[in-house]
């Protein structure tokens, strides 16, 4: 069956390091995004890549980073400029185009110990 | 003030009740999601509409696009039901990208 796995389920991290959480879907989406979700709050963007070999900056993409050399695979690392990483990450897709439906991945809970 | 809003926050009820969350969004929008996420974080897509409404087995999405406002419905609310309901919109001029209401926490007893 096609959909987003994301991996780990669960990832620490020391502070100071960097980390790569994996975000591969088997859908044939052409866009794809990160979405972080902090309690009590909506989900909000990080990055997103509407094709292959490019992306854009969301509303919190300071202290990440993405490729997508891939159609894919869409992998964000979280680096140790993000002073405030311990959340959960989630890995979204989409076919393109406003008027298709997104597929979401299980998610990454991302915690600095 | 959040280009979607959701109440109630947080909503408990008693099995079989019927049960209407509420979106309400301040800007053109190309689409509406409401999703589904349980415990585990997991988000599920329950509905997409950019008008009228859809029906799926005992949920039920509807949205007013001159009022700016959607519900979801649950009929015969079932404990399996609890989960956080998250309203969301394609805000038109920024892209695919999804605006998230904060969501609601919906807590079904038997």
């Amino acid at each position: 069956d096609g959909g987003i796995t994301q991996s780990p389920k669960y990832l620490f991290r020391k502070e100071g390091q960097n980390v790569t959480l994996s975000c591969e879907q088997n859908l044939n989406h052409d866009a794809m995004y990160w979405y972080r979700q902090d309690p009590g709050q909506g989900l909000r963007l990080i990055y997103y890549s509407q094709i292959v070999n490019d992306f854009q900056k969301g509303d919190i993409a300071e202290g990440y980073s993405v490729s997508r050399e891939k159609k894919e695979s869409f992998p964000l690392t979280v680096t140790s400029a993000q002073k405030n990483p311990t959340a959960f990450y989630l890995c979204a897709s989409q076919r393109g185009g406003a008027n298709y439906g997104y597929t979401f991945g299980s998610g990454t809970r991302l915690t600095v110990v | 003030k959040n280009e979607v809003e959701q109440s109630p926050q947080n909503l408990t009820a008693q099995e079989g009740e019927f049960i209407t969350i509420n979106c309400s969004y301040s800007v053109g929008i190309s689409a509406l999601h409401w999703l589904q996420q349980h415990p585990g974080g997991g988000i599920v897509s329950l509905f997409m509409l950019s008008s009228g409404k859809k029906k799926h087995g005992r949920l039920i999405a509807t949205i007013n696009i001159q009022e700016k406002h959607s519900s979801l419905h649950i009929t015969a609310s079932h404990p399996r039901d609890s989960a956080v309901y998250i309203c969301a919109a394609t805000i038109n001029q920024a892209g695919t990208a999804l605006i998230f209401g904060k969501g609601t926490t919906l807590s079904v007893s038997s």
